[in-house]
């Protein structure tokens, strides 16, 4: 069974572009989360999508925007992007509520 | 709102050394425990969990008791190996509050022959 998959692995961008960024979950989990990873935040949940409604948001600005297709593939999208949005961004998708979470490998974006 | 807080590291220890990680946490509802392990260059992988109080998660020799009375779940394995370094993050889950886990800031373990 094929694990979580977040394409592309790295990217590179500028400040004040935007970029979108691919989870495709485990096949038949419904429900995808984002986290966002750097060193000095370490951790923090951005959204979770749930049979494409977005069920959760956390603490992050509106240049933050992500979505859940039909297939229960996501995408996120970052907007006017900043330095300090360089991190890793990482996905997870579940059956449902209660079960287990499988992450991804995760995107690497940089901004120079 | 919801936090862990987890031992800061660097952790070094030598091969068949005892590893403890401390963990702990504050919750809104009923909370399910988790740890996850990152190896570098890779997402996150689940490494046990436990879903109510006094449950014993374990696994590839780790093992973590989740108690209530101290909102603790600390992970312990009796004899590390190489293989074990990596960062280990302390997670919670609020029970049918959806899937959000709220992390530790992580702990690196390195292991030296």
């Amino acid at each position: 069974k094929a694990g979580v998959t977040q394409t592309p692995r790295y990217l590179i961008k500028t400040r004040g572009q935007q970029v979108t960024l691919s989870c495709s979950p485990i096949s038949g989990h419904r429900s995808v989360s984002w986290y966002q990873q750097t060193p000095g935040q370490g951790l923090q949940f951005l959204f979770e999508y749930f049979s494409e409604t977005q069920r959760n948001k956390g603490n992050f600005p509106g240049r933050f925007s992500g979505r859940q297709f039909s297939n229960s593939r996501s995408e996120m999208n970052v907007s006017t992007l900043e330095l300090g949005d360089s991190a890793l961004y990482l996905c997870a998708s579940s059956q449902g509520d209660n079960q287990p979470q499988h992450f991804g490998d995760g995107t690497r974006l940089s901004i120079l | 709102g919801d936090s862990v807080t987890q031992m800061e590291g660097p952790v070094t220890l030598s091969e068949e050394a005892f590893l403890t990680i401390n963990c702990t946490y504050t919750a809104t509802g009923y909370p399910s425990l988790f740890w996850y392990v990152q190896y570098p260059g890779e997402g996150l992988q689940l490494l046990l969990k436990a879903t109510k109080a006094d449950d014993k998660g374990s696994n590839k020799g780790f093992e973590a008791t989740y108690r209530k009375e101290t909102t603790s779940f600390h992970l312990e394995k009796g004899s590390v190996q190489v293989s074990d370094s990596a960062v280990y993050f302390c997670a919670l889950r609020v029970w049918n509050a959806g899937n959000m886990l709220t992390f530790g800031g992580g702990t690196r373990l390195m292991v030296k022959p």
